[in-house]
């Protein structure tokens, strides 16, 4: 079975821009969480959704926004992008009767 | 609010030594945690997972940790360092529908 896919895997932008990631989850599993990881702030927790809708969404901002297709693939869109925004976001999906989280490699980001 | 401590950010074993990771969680009951590690330039990898069937959970690559409520903690341990085993390792619990990790430990094996 193959695992979570995250496109692009390396990313470089200017302040002010926009940019949309892609995950592909494990096929079968419906949730997909993704992640922000810094040095300074480890991983922090974005959104989590399941069959298309939010159910959970951590401290961001209203730039960090997100949706789930209905075949389980998962966006997430950063807007008027920040030099902190510099960082590498990881997607996991979850399998419909586990807790545990299978993470993708994630999309380098670097903001200049 | 549940959240894990993670002591130490780095931790440094010789190979061959005892491998221990420490992990405590904060919690009203007994939560779902888990251990990932994570290798340079990937993702997280699941080492092993507690949902109260056992105390002892036994993961992969040798890595086992022990759940003890009488001291909130979560340990991993593994018997023998390996060169391979150098990464970072992180305690994680569930709350609700997203997972909370812990800050992470570096783990530096000696030759």
């Amino acid at each position: 079975k193959a695992g979570v896919t995250q496109t692009p895997r390396y990313l470089i932008k200017t302040r002010g821009q926009q940019v949309t990631l892609s995950c592909s989850p494990i096929s079968g599993h419906r949730s997909v969480s993704w992640y922000q990881q810094t040095p300074g702030q480890g991983l922090q927790f974005l959104f989590e959704y399941f069959s298309e809708t939010q159910r959970n969404k951590g401290n961001f901002p209203g730039r960090f926004s997100g949706r789930q297709f209905s075949n389980s693939r998962s966006e997430m869109n950063v807007s008027t992008l920040e030099l902190g925004d510099s960082a590498l976001y990881l997607c996991a999906s979850s399998p419909p009767t586990g807790d545990e989280q299978f993470f993708g490699p994630g999309t380098r980001l670097t903001v200049l | 609010a549940q959240s894990v401590t993670q002591l130490g950010s780095h931790v440094s074993v010789s190979e061959g030594a005892l491998v221990l990771l420490r992990c405590n969680y904060s919690s009203s009951v007994p939560p779902y945690l888990f251990w990932y590690v994570q290798y340079p330039n990937q993702g997280l990898q699941l080492l092993l997972k507690y949902t109260s069937a056992a105390t002892l959970v036994k993961g992969i690559n040798g890595f086992e940790a022990e759940f003890k409520k009488s001291e909130t903690s979560f340990h991993l341990t593994k018997p023998s360092a390996h060169m391979s085993d150098a990464a970072e390792y992180f305690c994680a619990v569930n709350r609700g529908f997203k997972t909370i990790f812990g800050a992470g430990t570096r783990l530096f094996v000696k030759a």
